[in-house]
């Protein structure tokens, strides 16, 4: 299985403030890696598809860049909304996995 | 809008069964595929499997072979999830999420993002 291991695990940020989250995959998986946001009792939302594709709907102040391996997740003027927990997830190989997500908080 | 509504929360016996359904609307049920996602207490996210709506194939992550089972029913537009001999570390959260795409390739199947999400149903397992 392809293990997924995000770092910070989780940051505390201010409002504005830019906050950066890697995602590093145990093998290659081109560009097949999805972001998710989750707040606490709702099920997850998909920010950023195929590595740096937002969402439709979903705020230009979230980015993704990467492939490969090494991933980056950005918020940029973070939000007092943006407080949740973020995960990424591969889908180069099954199972699809997700890392261990990163708590952000405001 | 589209949108995919779970059944309601469960407590089952450990070696008990469960089966969770996800109903979908607001497009066409066959075109997609669909996850199934789970979080126990206080966890992370992981995915059990895969079923295609549209001919009914699956993929299960190779822990719950055996004991899961993903089937749908065109009729309703409707997902279910059955999951067998129940333990205590089955406690969760349990999703249905749809699929953005799928792509099959010779060797492999590429499930591409999640992007519609049931609401999540509870299953405890206590005795």
């Amino acid at each position: 299985d392809i293990q997924m291991t995000q770092s910070p695990s989780s940051l505390s940020a201010s409002v504005g403030d830019r906050v950066t989250i890697t995602c590093q995959a145990s093998e290659d998986i081109n560009n097949y890696l999805n972001w998710y946001q989750q707040k606490p009792g709702k099920a997850p939302e998909l920010l950023i598809y195929d590595a740096s594709n937002l969402e439709t709907g979903v705020p230009p102040r979230f980015s993704g860049s990467g492939s490969g391996t090494d991933f980056i997740f950005a918020i940029s003027n973070l939000q007092p909304e943006d407080s949740a927990t973020y995960y990424c997830q591969q889908f180069d190989n099954l199972p699809l996995t997700f890392g261990g997500g990163t708590k952000v908080e405001i | 809008q589209v949108q995919l509504a779970q059944s309601g929360a469960e407590v089952k016996k450990p070696g008990a069964s469960v089966k969770v359904s996800c109903k979908a609307s607001g497009y066409r049920f066959t075109t997609y595929g669909f996850s199934w996602v789970r979080q126990a207490p206080g966890q992370g996210l992981e995915w059990m499997g895969w079923i295609s709506a549209k001919n009914g194939n699956t993929k299960y992550v190779e822990k719950l072979q055996g004991r899961v089972t993903m089937t749908t029913d065109t009729s309703t537009t409707t997902v279910y999830m059955e999951l067998r001999s129940l333990r205590s570390d089955d406690t969760a959260v349990y999703y249905c999420a749809r699929h953005s795409k799928t792509g099959i390739s010779a060797t492999n199947y590429y499930f591409y993002g999640m992007n519609v999400w049931g609401q999540g149903t509870t299953v405890t397992v206590s005795s």
